[in-house]
């Protein structure tokens, strides 16, 4: 397993424009988060799913955010509008359940700039 | 709510040198507890985790004990190479208090070892 993949891993967009980010968790791991971190602070977290169920929502998820995981494999961050302000590293990681759920392996990230 | 409270960097030292990075945290219920780490270009990597008081978490190298009359979790090293130069989070999940499966970062300490 080559562990938690995201793409791309560099996004340039204009404000406006709608992006979409991808994630493929380490394949056996049916838990799978989203993370945002801006420059100088740490990660926080966006979302939740365990297997293709969303089970949590931070309130950092505004309308314009959307994620889904259809088959409970890869997942997918939608933002729509782009605003300045999105601008960041969107970090994705994934665990299993049971014992080893506090344990989480994180993707390198996908980092958005928006002009 | 939930959150941690880490001292700021950048925290510069001279390799061999002992470390200490500061770590607080305020939870509602029974917390785990977690430092991460983040390499130049890296995803965070988990590093060490305790998940009830008096536990102590160590690799590396590194150690951390969770002391819950001080709901502290200090990581410490006895003698830092200059590969140690990297951002260190520390973080909580804290599901026993009606608080979200995600973990909630502190805003990271950067460590600069000098050779």
């Amino acid at each position: 397993d080559t562990g938690v993949s995201q793409n791309p891993r560099h996004k340039i967009t204009k404000r406006g424009q709608n992006v979409t980010f991808r994630c493929d968790p380490i394949s056996e791991h049916n838990r799978l988060y989203w993370y945002r971190q801006t420059l100088g602070q740490g990660p926080e977290f966006l979302t939740y799913f365990q297997n293709e169920a969303q089970l949590e929502k931070s309130r950092l998820l505004s309308d314009r955010f959307s994620a889904e995981r259809p088959k409970g494999s890869f997942s997918t961050l939608e933002i729509q509008r782009t605003e300045q302000g999105d601008s960041a590293m969107y970090l994705c990681a994934s665990s299993p359940g049971g014992a080893g759920a506090n344990v989480l392996t994180f993707g390198a990230g996908s980092r958005l700039t928006v002009l | 709510g939930n959150s941690v409270t880490q001292m700021e960097g950048p925290v510069t030292l001279s390799e061999e040198a002992f470390l200490t990075i500061n770590c607080t945290y305020t939870a509602t219920g029974y917390p785990s507890l977690f430092w991460y780490v983040q390499y130049p270009g890296e995803g965070l990597q988990l590093l060490l985790k305790a998940t009830k008081a008096d536990d102590k978490g160590s690799n590396k190298g590194f150690e951390a004990t969770y002391r819950k009359e001080t709901t502290s979790f200090h990581l410490e090293k006895g003698s830092v190479q200059v590969s140690d130069s990297a951002v260190y989070f520390c973080a909580l999940r804290d599901k026993s208090g009606g608080g979200a499966d995600g973990l909630t970062f502190g805003k990271g300490t950067h460590l600069i070892i000098q050779p």
